[in-house]
């Protein structure tokens, strides 16, 4: 157990709707890193937060969006959804920025799956 | 944008063989991360490697960072059947506000008994 907790664990919905993802991070851990794991494209970075502000940008499309809480915990808004958007979403987290010698811990991921 | 070409894609070992997986890129990283992935869970961080040419252990598994900074390897000795799952590498690119982290595709390990 990472420490890292991820609801909900499972998510079935119709295209162009919107959903929500939420994250908490390990206890104390003040960054969150989001991330896409699909058959086709992989694991892919998608945004992280650090202490509730933006720090980086990956993949993420316009559709979607994230934001992190004065608690820590994180939320990651899909809206419009495609087909295409059926996937694995994680969250991770660490104590600091990834610069250095930083680890981050993963959660167990919520699946996604766009009907 | 960036690349990174992993393999092999899969790999069917038996139990208490070395296993060796590399990643290679065009581009250049500042830091390569290996992690293992167990069915239905999040990747686990395996090693971080953080600078060119650093060579690191964790127990059985060891890890290079390539001296041109585009590759890297990850080797375990003495394979054991807890070891099977996908590994991935992923390399990193970050300063100030910027931060690029980029996969590989996975190598698929199977251990047999």
């Amino acid at each position: 157990d990472s420490g890292v907790t991820q609801t909900p664990k499972h998510l079935i919905t119709a295209t162009g709707q919107r959903v929500t993802l939420r994250c908490s991070p390990r206890s104390g851990d003040l960054s969150v890193y989001w991330y896409q794991q699909s058959l086709d494209q992989g694991l892919q970075f998608l945004i992280q937060y650090y202490n509730g502000e933006e720090r980086a940008k990956g993949n993420i499309l316009e559709r979607f969006s994230a934001q992190q809480f004065p608690d820590l915990h994180s939320e990651l808004n899909l809206s419009s959804l495609e087909l295409g958007d059926s996937a694995l979403y994680f969250c991770a987290s660490s104590g600091r920025p990834i610069e250095g010698t930083d680890t981050q811990y993963f959660g167990p991921g919520t699946r996604l799956t766009v009907l | 944008g960036q690349q990174l070409n992993q393999s092999p894609q899969s790999m069917f070992i038996q139990e208490g063989e070395d296993v060796s997986m590399n990643c290679t890129s065009s581009s250049i990283f500042n830091t390569w991360l290996w992690y293992k992935q167990d069915p239905g869970e999040g990747p686990v961080l395996l090693i971080a490697l953080y600078k060119a040419g650093e060579l690191t252990s964790n127990g059985r598994l060891t890890a290079q960072f390539g001296i041109t900074r585009k590759d890297s390897f990850l080797n375990i000795s003495a394979s054991i059947p807890s070891d099977v799952g996908i590994y991935f590498c992923a390399g990193v690119n970050s300063g100030g506000s910027n931060y690029k982290l980029t996969f590989g595709k996975g190598t698929l390990l199977t251990v047999n008994p």
